[in-house]
């Protein structure tokens, strides 16, 4: 079963908008939550990552916000650019499970200049 | 070294041949992950190695999937006898130890099985 939820499948913004990507999972042995940003053709590659002892994360336009009382995370992604056109990935993993990766459905983010 | 390298990036096959993927992880990571990803779905787990051992398989991994390290440098993994279910991205990563935020992934082979 599907570990790690996530919403929307899909999303337009405007540029300079805000892309808002939301997750969820039941695991709470998960102790490390990465996001992954894959372009068509490209293999995942790691945009930023959380630690559940942590309640938001920051770098550059891209935020992870942590809630783990409601086992939910999402990544905010600030003043949007069309060259942030991609599939965003949530994904959770634990340390006594040999960090495999648990991965969301994906949300393809288009923005609209 | 510029990262994990994945060859072939494409290949068709028809169904019922064999087919094999390589992949050459980072050459200092000693952990060696395969995923498999189809449209529109995250990737999914595998296996994966640590050196030339074999740790773990997922279920998803049928007896028709065999996959190898020797000497713990790169990796192959094979298709026997290739169901057109088995059209995919296969995914190839690497990481250092336990590092679990140093995953570097391939660019992955597409397959697809006609």
């Amino acid at each position: 079963q599907q570990q790690v939820k996530q919403s929307p499948q899909s999303l337009i913004v405007q540029k300079g908008g805000i892309s808002i990507i939301n997750c969820a999972y039941e695991n709470t042995a998960f102790d490390y939550f990465p996001w992954y940003q894959q372009f068509p053709g490209k293999g995942p590659a790691l945009l930023i990552a959380i630690r559940p002892d942590v309640s938001e994360k920051k770098e550059g336009r891209f935020t992870i916000s942590f809630n783990k009382s409601a086992k939910q995370f999402s990544l905010h992604i600030m003043d949007s650019q069309p060259g942030d056109s991609a599939t965003y990935f949530c994904a959770a993993t634990q340390r006594s499970n040999d960090y495999k990766l648990s991965f969301g459905a994906g949300t393809t983010v288009t923005v609209r200049a | 070294d510029t990262g994990v390298s994945q060859d072939p990036r494409h290949k068709i096959t028809k169904r019922g041949q064999n087919v094999t993927f390589r992949c050459d992880p980072i050459s200092e990571h000693n952990r060696l992950y395969w995923y498999r990803q189809t449209l529109g779905q995250g990737p999914e787990f595998l296996t994966y190695f640590q050196n030339e051992a074999q740790l773990e398989k997922s279920r998803l991994l049928s007896d028709r999937f065999s996959a190898e390290r020797p000497k713990g440098s790169f990796s192959t993994l094979e298709i026997q006898r290739t169901e057109q279910g088995d059209s995919a991205m296969y995914l190839c990563a690497s990481s250092l130890d336990r590092q679990g935020q140093g995953y570097t992934f391939g660019s992955g082979t597409r397959l697809t099985v006609v």
